[in-house]
């Protein structure tokens, strides 16, 4: 059974800088079938990218993804306040699976 | 514009069977598979199982294979999750989501997320 590490466990930044968080798949994942959510307390997930690089609707274009194979990353390209939270990667096909996440929180 | 509506939050104890709902709106029922995922209090996310309205096909986590049912009503648009046998374990919050496009396996659209806490 795949499994998806994500690292850091936690990453702590400013604002204004620039984040880089790493998602690796013990197998290969098929057709790039890898997503990215945001989540914050008390709220449900939002999907951030899918097919690792496609931004979904209305999400900006400083969270940017890349990667094939089995090593993904996420790349917030110049943090906002709003933009500190959990983040999850997720590979999808016949059987979804969820990395532990990635806190974000400021320094 | 797309909504999952969950039932509310459900206390049970060890050992009994809870049932949560998700009512669908702003899109074709038929047209979207259902996912259902959970998340324990400062945990991360656990894939359950899937559902496709249309078809009434349903797959599992084998975590859960055994334990967990999903059936669907299309005259009211909603799909069920009912997970049995509970324990101290289950207690957790669950989502239902949607795909963000017909044959995506990415969730852009979730409910709002039902409590559901196993306690005696």
């Amino acid at each position: 059974e795949s499994v998806l590490t994500q690292s850091p466990g936690t990453l702590s930044l400013s604002p204004g800088e620039r984040a880089t968080l790493s998602c690796r798949a013990s197998q290969s994942v098929r057709s790039d079938f890898l997503a990215w959510y945001q989540q914050k307390p008390g709220q449900a997930p939002r999907l951030l990218l899918y097919h690792t690089s496609h931004r979904a609707t209305d999400i900006p274009d400083r969270f940017s993804g890349s990667g094939s194979g089995t090593d993904f990353t996420l790349t917030i390209s110049r943090l906002e306040p709003e933009d500190f939270a959990v983040y999850y990667c997720q590979q999808y096909g016949s059987s979804p699976l969820f990395g532990q996440g990635t806190r974000l929180e400021i320094k | 514009q797309v909504q999952l509506v969950q039932s509310g939050a459900e206390v049970k104890e060890p050992g009994a069977s809870v049932k949560v709902s998700c009512t669908t709106s702003g899109y074709i029922f038929t047209t979207h598979d259902i996912n259902w995922v959970r998340q324990a209090t400062g945990q991360g996310l656990e894939w359950m199982g899937w559902m496709n309205p249309n078809t009434g096909k349903t797959g599992y986590a084998q975590k859960f294979q055994g334990r967990v049912t999903i059936t669907g009503n299309t005259s009211i648009s909603t799909v069920y999750m009912e997970l049995r046998s509970l324990r101290s374990e289950d207690t957790a919050v669950y989502y239902c989501a949607r795909p963000y496009f017909h044959g995506s396996g990415s969730y852009g659209f979730w409910g709002q997320g039902t409590l559901v806490t196993v306690s005696s």
